[in-house]
């Protein structure tokens, strides 16, 4: 079946080190996978996104990894800092005209000064 | 300022009354979204429009019901159906397809309590 999953419910880091947030999947026809970036009381803020041909792609102080032969997505946030305290959702679009995505369960990124 | 709103914040209702939410865009965005999010969960999608006039049940569109007539408005009936209403109510949009149509982009939430 379908399902975006993240490896923990909970990631503690200590302020300018760096964090690593994981995803697994299990849609092969997957098009794109999104990160997503939700403060608490707020709606998700879009992060960064990878086609399904890419297997890395950088962006400010972030940087996602997809490992298509596992099945597995990744977030790597630099030097954290605690205004990236937040849920971090990943999901996937599966590349229909629907626009659709289908959403992980969320890591809780806790950053301690 | 383009954006997504939804109105109000906080909404509460008695059980067994009908209650709209809100959801207007500034984006000129074809689609539009509607998903719940219950505590420490992801979002799951209830229903999903993709241009004017025309709307898709998503996974969990039981008790709910959407209209869209216009491309700015997509307002959530939540319906006396519905068995758990309560929870935090997200809209998002996407642009037309052939831009990034992965790229959703979500309004503040509602936050609704039935008692």
């Amino acid at each position: 079946g379908e399902s975006v999953g993240l490896h923990l419910p909970t990631l503690s880091v200590q302020e300018g080190d760096n964090s690593i947030i994981n995803c697994a999947y299990s849609n092969s026809a997957s098009d794109y996978f999104i990160w997503y970036k939700q403060e608490s009381g707020k709606g998700p803020q879009f992060i960064i996104d990878i086609r399904s041909n890419m297997d890395k792609r950088q962006g400010q102080r972030v940087t996602v990894l997809l490992n298509k032969t596992v099945k597995h997505l990744s977030l790597q946030i630099a030097a954290t800092q605690p205004g990236d305290s937040a849920v971090y959702f990943c999901a996937e679009n599966k590349g229909s005209n629907t626009g659709k995505l289908i959403f992980g369960q969320g890591t809780t990124l806790q950053v301690k000064p | 300022d383009g954006g997504i709103t939804q109105s109000p914040k906080y909404l509460f209702r008695k059980e067994g009354q009908n209650v709209t939410l809100s959801c207007e865009q500034n984006l000129n965005h074809d689609a539009m979204y509607w998903y719940r999010q219950d505590p420490g969960q992801g979002l799951r999608l209830i229903y999903y429009s993709q241009i004017v006039n025309d709307f898709q049940k998503g996974d969990i569109a039981e008790g709910y019901s959407v209209s869209r007539e216009k491309k700015e408005s997509f307002p959530l009936t939540v319906t006396s159906a519905q068995k758990n209403p309560t929870a935090f109510y997200l809209c998002a949009s996407s642009p037309p397809r052939g831009g990034r149509a992965s790229e959703q982009y979500f309004g503040p939430g509602t936050r609704l309590t039935v008692t």
